[in-house]
């Protein structure tokens, strides 16, 4: 059991470049999500999914898509890099209902030049 | 949408000594409050969460208080460790889970020998 599992975990892109980090969980939970963390901001919610199909935009959606085909993988899209998008990157993944506990990857951090 | 915050930034504390970090949140909606520690270049790691229907609970050295009118939780950390130097974070989540999480800026916990 693999839990969550994010790539790449290092990645430096050139400003304009595009590229998706991959995230996928064997847990078959229903719900994914992506945060991006920052020095002294804590984690910020990107975008959310509650089972395939379904995505929607959490705090700070601009400049990334994402998609859910299946249950398992959620990938988050940067379409056009920007250096504000340096950043530390996590996936995220819980069942269905409140208070259960939320599962992260290790991480990808991101660098922007 | 919620907002939460936390303080202090950074707790220093001698070894042995308690630790308290607090959090205050803003949408009486939210059920479900996890704390997560994390070190450097690591994930976060929950270590004690609690929800709305319940005002304390405790689990070995650790220890979590919510005051839902207030609207504010606290972590206690009892006879600190060296090892519990790192980051912490709090964070709340609002309905059935699918809009994520809303986290704190972090508390970096400094114990001194």
């Amino acid at each position: 059991n693999a839990g969550v599992t994010q790539t790449p975990k290092f990645q430096v892109l050139k400003t304009g470049q595009s590229m998706t980090l991959q995230c996928a969980q064997d847990m078959n939970h229903e719900y994914m999500s992506w945060y991006r963390q920052d020095p002294g901001m804590g984690l910020r919610l990107i975008h959310y999914s509650v089972g395939a199909g379904i995505t929607d935009q959490g705090e700070v959606p601009n400049g990334y898509n994402v998609s859910r085909s299946t249950t398992e993988d959620f990938p988050l899209r940067l379409l056009s890099a920007a250096p504000s998008q340096t950043s530390v990157y996590f996936c995220a993944s819980t069942t269905r209902g409140s208070g259960n506990t939320i599962y992260f990857g290790e991480g990808s951090w991101l660098t922007v030049v | 949408g919620e907002n939460v915050e936390q303080h202090p930034s950074t707790l220093s504390v001698q070894e042995g000594d308690s630790a308290v970090i607090k959090c205050t949140y803003s949408d009486s909606a939210s059920n479900y409050f996890p704390w997560y520690k994390q070190e450097l270049g690591k994930r976060p790691q929950l270590i004690i969460d609690i929800r709305s229907n319940v005002g304390e609970k405790k689990d070995q050295r650790i220890a979590v208080t919510l005051n839902k009118t207030a609207k504010h939780f606290s972590l206690h950390i009892t006879e600190t460790q060296p090892e519990d130097s790192a980051v912490y974070f709090c964070a709340a989540r609002t309905g059935g889970g699918a809009d994520g999480l809303t986290f704190g800026k972090g508390t970096h916990l400094i114990i001194q020998p």
